[in-house]
């Protein structure tokens, strides 16, 4: 069974323009997590997702993050315009439904803001 | 301020000591993993404890909760060199609620 896929691995960019990273969940899971990772610091959590409907967006900087779930599968996180304070790993991760203790990440894309 | 706090941040023994590393906090907590992660890599769980003194066993690694749910600890015995990485914790106040991460150890087995 493959597991959560992520892509790009890396990415390198200039400050203000734009970036965004792709998450495929495994098969029939219907929550999706996207997390930050900075440097030397645990995941924090950006947005979570039940299906195609954003639960939980708080900790998500609405000016300049956008998200989005269509048809409850692969999700897509945007950057516009980057910061060099979005230098970090943005990572995904998939549980079968909300409260399953378990979260399956992804290997995470490393955004480098030049 | 960290709802979790790890100790230590960074630990480097030789292969074969025994280890522990810690995990606490001034909250209750209704679930707890521990996950460990390798460069390049995403989390990967190892446990998930629910049970205020709950210990659970993982080959050489021993998790146990506080009674008090407030705080975690994991233990290596014999460590190895494939047991290097980012050992994080996270905790969840409730069913249902996300997952909050610590800030991780890093442990480093030399051989």
């Amino acid at each position: 069974e493959a597991g959560v896929v992520q892509s790009p691995r890396y990415k390198i960019i200039e400050k203000k323009q734009p970036v965004a990273f792709w998450c495929n969940p495994i098969s029939g899971h219907n929550t999706l997590y996207w997390y930050r990772q900075n440097l030397g610091q645990g995941p924090e959590l950006l947005i979570r997702y039940e299906n195609e409907e954003a639960v939980d967006d708080s900790q998500l900087p609405k000016d300049r993050f956008s998200a989005e779930r269509l048809k409850g599968v692969d999700s897509t996180l945007k950057i516009q315009p980057a910061e060099l304070g979005d230098s970090a790993v943005y990572l995904c991760a998939s549980s079968p439904r909300q409260g399953e203790y378990i979260q399956y990440f992804g290997a995470g894309t490393r955004l480098s803001v030049l | 301020t960290q709802l979790l706090e790890q100790s230590p941040q960074f630990l480097s023994i030789q292969e074969g000591e025994n280890l522990t590393v810690y995990c606490n906090s001034s909250s209750v907590f209704s679930s707890l993993q521990w996950y460990r992660q390798e460069p390049g890599e995403g989390p990967v769980l190892l446990v998930t404890v629910v049970t205020g003194g709950e210990v659970k066993k993982l080959k050489r690694l021993t998790f146990q909760f506080g009674d008090a749910r407030k705080d975690s600890s994991l233990h290596i015995t014999a460590a190895q060199p494939g047991d290097t990485g980012l050992y994080l914790c996270a905790g969840a106040r409730g069913y249902g609620q996300n997952f909050v991460f610590g800030p991780g150890t890093r442990l480093s087995v030399l051989p």
